[in-house]
């Protein structure tokens, strides 16, 4: 049962370009969540997160937005570049779980230039 | 910077072998993980501590068992490696509750 789900195995981006990488997630007890970003033979590398007060949390380049009515949430990066192409995983957790966090499948981005 | 080291890059053991997969962390962190990552799966928790000679089981604690005698050293025991246990193990640190995870390199593995 997965309760972070990335259904979209890959996605590819012009440079310049928006880019929106979507996350489901199912248990509603979730109220942190990040994302991480993983170049081959690296580990991932924490990106971005938002707590479930905030609607949108923006650094630079990078925007998550949760909708938490809808248990979805999105990554945005404006514009993308090219060393921008690796996996990106959606993780979330809870105070309540015994601070475990949940990852979903992964998302591979390839940014064209 | 945090600073997550697992002892080996590449694995190869045989089929029964017992396996030790190593990680130090530098940053006095209380939290510890080991991950596997496979193809479409994403990372799945294997397990987890928050304090020394604590564990917990994460979601996938078959075939595994852990150590944590020193607070920066967390230890993956494989008691008798399976080929389903091919793939590459992640651990991570963090400072304390549900905050952001500090990942090493990572350790792939291949039972033969």
């Amino acid at each position: 049962d997965q309760q972070v789900k990335q259904n979209s195995p890959s996605l590819s981006v012009q440079e310049g370009r928006i880019s929106i990488l979507n996350c489901d997630y199912t248990n509603s007890m979730f109220d942190y969540f990040l994302w991480y970003k993983k170049y081959p033979a690296e580990g991932p590398t924490f990106l971005i997160s938002i707590s479930s007060i905030k609607d949108k949390n923006e650094d630079g380049r990078f925007t998550v937005f949760l909708n938490k009515s809808a248990k979805h949430l999105s990554l945005h990066i404006v514009p993308s570049q090219p060393g921008d192409s690796a996996v990106y995983f959606c993780a979330a957790s809870a105070n309540t779980g015994g601070f475990k966090t949940i990852f979903g499948a992964g998302t591979r981005l390839f940014v064209k230039a | 910077d945090v600073k997550v080291t697992q002892s080996s890059r590449y694995l190869v053991k045989r089929t029964g072998e017992k396996v030790f997969l190593e990680c130090v962390q530098d940053m006095d962190h209380e939290n510890m993980f080991w991950y596997r990552q496979d193809p479409g799966l994403g990372l799945r928790l294997i397990y987890f501590s928050y304090d020394v000679k604590m564990k917990e089981k994460g979601d996938i604690p078959e075939g595994y068992s852990v150590s944590r005698e020193k607070k920066e050293r967390f230890s993956l025991i494989l008691e008798s490696a399976s080929t389903n246990q091919t793939s590459m193990y992640l651990c991570a640190s963090s400072l304390g509750g549900i905050e952001k995870l500090f990942f090493g390199s990572g350790t792939q593995l291949s039972v033969l």
